[in-house]
């Protein structure tokens, strides 16, 4: 599975919107990019995924870019709760395997 | 999204004890499970794969007889921490992957296991 960067850390003001970016230029072409979170002492939840369009849900856009070698998870409006440490995941679609890197641990702020 | 609990959700036991954990899948199927150690400021290492019906697939410096995985239902996969030490203590999480689900298929995580050997 294709290697992916994150800043370790990352503050944003409540309300605004958290934009937290991923780099994984050795991406192939059949591999998914995830988001989940870890809130502290809690398992991760699942954000969101796509594979080169830009998806959106309830949670959250994701944005990857024409070259699919970057990503970037925006929340569009940030509250207390979204507190955690948010990991970018690249996976081979059908290979079940997540192999979870440092993350980024996104405070935010009052 | 689709939700998977495991139990007990914190044990505390002594050495040499054998401790169960379960992961359950409550609304969907999961042909495959996964199950994750995280040792404090760290993050997830997956130890395993466990497939419905056949023996788990274990990660490389992963003691096989002594986590000891079992998958017998679709719903229900269970993880034993045999003659535990204080070195197993951590948080231990498993995830589920929804069956029938391509089109990039999800695991959903549960709430995570925290095991103290003393």
């Amino acid at each position: 599975d294709a290697k992916t960067t994150q800043p370790p850390s990352m503050d944003c003001a409540e309300g605004r919107a958290a934009n937290l970016p991923c780099n994984h230029s050795t991406i192939s072409g059949n591999e998914y990019v995830y988001w989940y979170r870890q809130i502290h002492s809690q398992g991760p939840q699942y954000i969101i995924h796509g594979l080169k369009n830009n998806e959106t849900n309830e949670m959250a856009s994701l944005i990857i870019t024409e070259d699919r070698k970057s990503s970037t998870l925006i929340l569009p409006h940030a509250t207390l709760r979204d507190t955690a440490v948010y990991y970018c995941i690249v996976a081979n679609f059908g290979n079940e395997k997540l192999t979870f890197g440092t993350g980024t641990r996104l405070t935010i702020i009052p | 999204g689709a939700v998977v609990s495991q139990h007990p959700s914190r044990v505390i036991c002594k050495s040499g004890t054998s401790v169960k954990i379960e992961c359950r899948s409550l609304d969907f199927q999961a042909t495959t499970m996964f199950w994750y150690r995280q040792f404090p400021k760290q993050s997830l290492m997956l130890m395993a794969t466990s497939n419905e019906g056949s023996k788990a697939t274990y990660e490389q410096g992963v003691e096989k007889d002594k986590f000891l995985i079992n998958h017998a239902s679709l719903t229900l996969s269970t993880l034993t921490v045999t003659s535990a030490h204080p070195e197993d203590s951590s948080f231990y999480i498993c995830s589920a992957r929804e069956r029938g689900f391509w089109e990039g298929e999800t695991q959903y995580f549960g709430p995570g296991t925290r095991l103290l050997v003393l």
